[in-house]
């Protein structure tokens, strides 16, 4: 595709239901992150992943934030049990090669806990 | 800690005036970007200034950037309708985890 996806665009849950959110990068970029942005706030920084190496997991919030990679292409962040506190926007970005390239962003989903 | 911090949080202005937004950091790097975002969903890249870089142009923005007293500045000049938005800027920081750290945004607004 032309640009970097997200599914869902929404997403309602209840408290303690896993949910999955899925990010298609660009095509050939090798770098992927994902993101949290809480109402009014800025990004915080979740887990990137580059090539073959071992992700970056440093920004997950606690252990029931997962997310993996196939190769280089699509990316699902898995939060199972989820609380209140997890509402947010939830953004991908892909970027052609290492950090200090421009990220290029999905829409993001946006994701109630109720 | 929030590596990029923009000033002011909030700036509304009339169409046509111009807009300053400035950004602080506090560790060295090695670039500084800045973003757009509209209706709080996917952020949009507006131009990337390198440690080397003094100044830097993309049409009605002006990007200037001071590694002595880290901070950069994004000026939209002839501001728009369409410019409302909130901007952020994010930084590479050359130690560290290698990953940007993005500020808390200035949401820009302007008024017809």
């Amino acid at each position: 595709g032309a640009g970097v996806s997200q599914s869902p665009s929404n997403k309602v849950t209840e408290k303690g239901k896993d949910v999955e959110l899925r990010c298609d990068p660009i095509s050939g970029h090798t770098a992927l992150y994902w993101y949290r942005q809480r109402l009014g706030q800025g990004l915080e920084f979740l887990i990137y992943f580059q090539g073959n190496s071992a992700p970056d997991k440093s920004g997950l919030p606690s252990d029931r934030f997962s997310a993996e990679r196939t190769g280089e292409s699509v990316s699902t962040l898995t939060i199972q049990r989820t609380q209140q506190e997890d509402s947010a926007v939830y953004l991908c970005a892909s970027s052609l090669g290492p950090e200090r390239e421009t990220q290029y962003f999905g829409p993001g989903t946006r994701l109630l806990v109720l | 800690s929030q590596q990029g911090e923009e000033d002011p949080q909030a700036l509304s202005i009339q169409e046509g005036e111009n807009a300053t937004m400035n950004c602080s950091y506090k560790t060295s790097i090695n670039n500084l970007q800045w973003y757009r975002q509209n209706s709080g969903r996917g952020l949009v890249h507006l131009i990337l200034i390198r440690s080397n870089e003094r100044e830097k142009h993309s049409g009605r923005l002006r990007v200037t950037l001071d590694t002595s007293k880290k901070s950069s500045s994004l000026l939209i000049t002839a501001s728009r309708a369409a410019d409302t938005a909130s901007y952020f800027c994010a930084t590479d920081r050359i130690q560290g985890a290698q990953k940007l750290v993005f500020g808390q945004g200035t949401r820009l607004t302007i008024n017809p």
